[in-house]
């Protein structure tokens, strides 16, 4: 079975501020690993996924994750964030067999003030 | 809109009613997920279906939750005899291929659902 922590509930940042929404898993299997963000009274949106290959990934909206699979993190960053990046974001991860379906950690929620 | 559709986008129901959610998948998707979620919990899994077949319901509730796909129509997410602690938003998301190895889910708006 997989599992995902996202060690911070919340996260406030000035805009243009760099930020790091930090996420580790645990798994006794190869994994693929996801961040999705939701904005208010939605639902998720794919930001960016980890398959295989290159362990830096870039998504949408300028943010990029890094797979780091000594650590078992998969980390999500933007140099520079803007207003309209408030939102809540969560990692996820499903094993590489099959059938299986994508396990989300509780969350983040990001607050971008001016 | 090609999403997926998920109806109605909030429902209310008092305690002991029936509750029923319904999602549509993206079109060319045979791929059904249904997830909770509840403040400060993230998203819990309850249950993976395809057309006509459950595949999964390790996070499903084992009594008063059912769910099914069927061949023709939406997939419906049915709670029988609500209690408050129902209360959730209910996310539907759908994918075209096996699992979210290389189809990545995507996500309808949810059903939230308020037990009085």
């Amino acid at each position: 079975a997989q599992s995902v922590t996202q060690l911070d509930s919340q996260v406030p940042v000035f805009e243009e501020a760099p930020v790091e929404l930090r996420c580790n898993y645990s798994s006794s299997v190869s994994v693929y690993l996801f961040w999705y963000v939701q904005y208010p009274n939605q639902g998720l949106q794919l930001l960016l996924k980890y398959l295989s290959g290159s362990t830096l990934v870039k998504g949408i909206n300028g943010f990029e994750a890094e797979f780091n699979k000594s650590q078992t993190s998969f980390h999500l960053r933007k140099p520079s964030v803007h207003i309209s990046d408030t939102a809540e974001y969560f990692c996820a991860v499903s094993s590489n067999q099959a059938g299986t379906a994508l396990i989300f950690g509780k969350g983040t929620t990001l607050s971008v003030s001016s | 809109n090609a999403g997926v559709m998920q109806n109605p986008r909030h429902l209310v129901r008092r305690r002991g009613q029936e509750a029923r959610l319904r999602c549509s998948p993206m079109k060319g998707h045979s791929h059904v997920y249904w997830y909770r979620q509840l403040p400060e919990e993230g998203l819990k899994f309850m249950v993976y279906l395809q057309k006509e077949n459950i595949i999964d319901e390790s996070g499903m509730p084992k009594e008063r939750f059912s769910a099914e796909f069927p061949k023709e129509g939406p997939s419906i997410l049915r709670i029988q005899q609500v209690v408050r602690g129902d209360s959730a938003a209910y996310f539907c998301a759908s994918s075209s291929g096996q699992g979210s190895s290389n189809s990545p889910l995507h996500f309808g708006n949810g059903t939230r659902l308020t037990v009085t």
